[in-house]
């Protein structure tokens, strides 16, 4: 168990509809890391938050978006769901001085019919 | 921008042999971290090993071990007595070291390979 938390386990959603992914960091860690691994694109980093700013970005689609409350929780918000966007979702957390180890969480399965 | 590739998309070894999985990458920087994670069926991410291009030691941990070729910008992962725990994709990982921010950034990912450990 890497002490990162996400809900929920598995979504099953319909084409155009808007879902929220959900990622509880480890305690103590202040960024937060979205990934999507898909068998077209393999893993991909999409975005980075870091004590509730964003602080990177990767291959984030426009309608993708993300945002880090102020107790660290994260949410990543798809929308105009397309059945390419079927992924497993993954959130990791870090401290921000360590050796930047990322601890991954257990994933969200999306599966857009 | 970085990118990682993997050549081997399966590979396959007898228990408690020895097996390495290679890992090449291309970069304009001097300085970074790479990674290598396991994802067993369960689908959980889990790091087994870290570098920092600057050590010129290579890393182990306990049956893992890297051999970091900086000028090659090569970094292969050796298992020594595999177990049919080790069975699971492997994936290699790039991390800047001069993220923008102050913070880090993501891991740059490649495609993985699938380790098939034989009994």
């Amino acid at each position: 168990d890497s002490g990162v938390t996400q809900t929920p386990k598995h979504l099953i959603t319909a084409t155009g509809q808007r879902v929220t992914l959900r990622c509880s960091p480890r305690s103590g860690d202040l960024s937060v890391y979205w990934y999507q691994q898909s068998l077209d694109q393999g893993l991909q980093f999409l975005i980075q938050y870091y004590n509730g700013e964003e602080r990177a970005k990767g291959n984030i689609l426009e309608r993708f978006s993300a945002q880090q409350f102020p107790d660290l929780h994260s949410e990543l918000n798809l929308s105009s769901l397309e059945l390419g966007d079927s992924a497993l979702y993954f959130c990791a957390s870090s401290q921000r001085d360590s050796y930047n180890e990322q601890f991954f969480g257990p994933g969200t399965r999306l599966t857009v019919l | 921008a970085q990118t990682v590739t993997q050549s081997q998309p399966e590979m396959s070894v007898q228990e408690a042999e020895t097996v390495t999985l290679s890992c090449t990458y291309d970069t304009s920087e001097s300085d970074y971290y790479l990674f290598w994670y396991k994802q067993p069926p369960s689908r959980q991410m889990i790091l087994v090993i870290r570098q920092e291009a600057y050590k010129q030691q290579n890393a182990t941990e306990n049956r893992f071990s890297v051999n970091f070729q900086k000028a090659a910008k090569s970094f292969s992962l050796k298992i020594s007595d595999s177990q049919l725990g080790d069975a699971a994709m492997y994936f290699c990982a790039y991390r800047s070291v001069f993220a923008s921010g102050g913070g880090a950034d993501g891991l740059t990912f490649g495609k993985g390979t699938h380790l098939i450990i034989q009994p």
